[in-house]
């Protein structure tokens, strides 16, 4: 059965801070993995897809990277800003289509 | 602009009655999903469709009913047979499933039962 886990469940740093979110999960046949942002009380928000071919998918100061021999992806966030408090969910998406999400990583920046 | 609706964004019942919470895209996504999301339990699905006039049971369906008439359209009711409906509510879609894109979600719907 497919787990995913996020740790930390919550996260606090300063302002300016590059920080690393981790995601792990368990069986490595999946077709891609993404990650998320929510808002409270929001929607979810996707941020980057990366296809199970991939290795890493950029946008603006987020990276993301994959590993699925070791079932792990991390989400990098360069120069924190207090707009990046959010959730922070990845999810991955297995060879029968079925989507199973982490918990999240709660961040909170401080400025 | 394109995007998914949800209404109402927050909802109040009485016990023992049924509502239906409403989802709305116009992404021209053949893939539509509910899932339910409790603190500290992540997302659950609860219903997806894959196309028109076809849909199928996630892992918490009980409780649950749905309906795909049209391609736009996914609404969900929540019975008086689910046991502990009080949760908050998001509706997502995709261009296909098993989905080899991304998946967009609505801004959810608050049903709080009294």
């Amino acid at each position: 059965k497919q787990e995913v886990t996020q740790i930390p469940a919550a996260l606090s740093v300063p302002e300016g801070e590059n920080l690393v979110l981790n995601c792990s999960f368990t069986d490595s046949a999946i077709y891609n993995l993404q990650w998320f942002r929510q808002d409270p009380g929001k929607g979810l928000t996707s941020l980057l897809l990366i296809q199970s071919s991939q290795r890493e998918q950029t946008s603006g100061r987020l990276n993301a990277s994959l590993d699925k021999s070791s079932g792990r992806s991390t989400l990098y966030i360069a120069a924190s800003q207090p707009g990046d408090s959010a959730t922070y969910l990845c999810a991955v998406t297995l060879m029968a289509g079925k989507l199973i999400f982490g918990q999240g990583t709660t961040l909170q920046v401080k400025p | 602009d394109g995007g998914i609706t949800q209404s109402p964004k927050y909802l109040f019942r009485k016990e023992g009655q049924n509502v239906t919470l409403s989802c709305e895209q116009n992404l021209n996504h053949d893939a539509m999903y509910w899932y339910r999301q409790d603190p500290g339990q992540g997302l659950r699905l609860i219903y997806y469709s894959q196309i028109v006039n076809d849909f199928q049971k996630g892992d918490i369906a009980e409780g649950y009913s749905v309906s795909r008439e049209k391609k736009e359209s996914f609404p969900l009711t929540v019975t008086s047979a689910q046991k502990n409906p009080t949760a908050f509510y998001l509706c997502a879609s995709s261009i296909a499933r098993p989905s080899a894109g991304e998946l967009f979600f609505g801004e959810g719907s608050r049903l709080t039962v009294l």
